[in-house]
């Protein structure tokens, strides 16, 4: 079986700061891991992923994911957030062990940057 | 392309009518999904599709039916709506392969409210 879990509802941070959203995940095999970001009234945007290879993942808008295999887990992270990436935030997994076809999503984290 | 599709945008039910929402896309995946999204319980898999013909249920399904006649098209059907299914639906498509790790393209969303 699959299954991810975000710990945080909701991350608030300041413009200019570092922001970290945290994931951490279960599967028998080995994992696919993604983020995807939601915008008010929008659907889900793809935004990183990890398949193999280099722990560290960089995808859209300057976001990228550390993949820790001892830990379980693939936080999110920005070096410096702006206000416009105050959106939701899903962390997706799918086991690559047991034909799961279709990849298991979180309950979401609401980042809100302040100015 | 225009990617992932839904019709329509919105659609108020009274209980007991029936109704399908329509999901369309033009990128030759061979994956599709219905999910629903609900305050606090993040993205929940309604079925899925691994191909024209193949459908399989997700984690709620029931109350719910799909057919995939096509590769291109996945509808989801509401037999007889209750206000439970008041929701956000999105549809989702992929394509599988090792290269891809199966990263999904979502519709813009269908919101229902069931009174």
């Amino acid at each position: 079986a699959q299954s991810v879990a975000q710990p945080e509802d909701q991350v608030n941070v300041a413009e200019g700061n570092p922001l970290t959203v945290k994931c951490t995940y279960s599967v028998s095999g080995n994992p696919y891991l993604f983020w995807y970001v939601q915008y008010p009234n929008r659907g889900l945007q793809f935004l990183l992923k990890y398949i193999t290879g280099d722990n560290l993942v960089k995808g859209s808008y300057g976001f990228e994911a550390e993949f820790n295999k001892s830990q379980t887990s693939f936080h999110l992270k920005k070096p410096s957030a702006l206000v416009s990436d105050s959106a939701l935030y899903f962390c997706a997994v799918r086991d690559m062990k047991g034909g799961s076809y279709i990849p298991t999503f979180g309950r979401g984290t609401s980042l809100i940057v302040h100015p | 392309n225009a990617g992932v599709t839904q019709t329509p945008k919105f659609q108020v039910l009274k209980t007991g009518q029936s109704m399908t929402l329509q999901c369309a896309q033009d990128m030759n995946h061979e994956y599709m999904s219905w999910y629903r999204q609900d305050p606090g319980m993040g993205l929940r898999l309604i079925h899925y599709s691994v191909g024209a013909g193949i459908t399989d249920q997700g984690e709620v399904p029931n109350g719910y039916n799909v057919s995939r006649s096509t590769t291109e098209d996945f509808p989801l059907r509401l037999l007889s709506a209750a206000p439970s299914q008041t929701s956000v639906y999105f549809c989702a498509s992929s394509r599988p392969g090792q290269a891809e790790g199966h990263e999904q393209y979502f519709g813009p969303g269908t919101r229902l409210t069931v009174t």
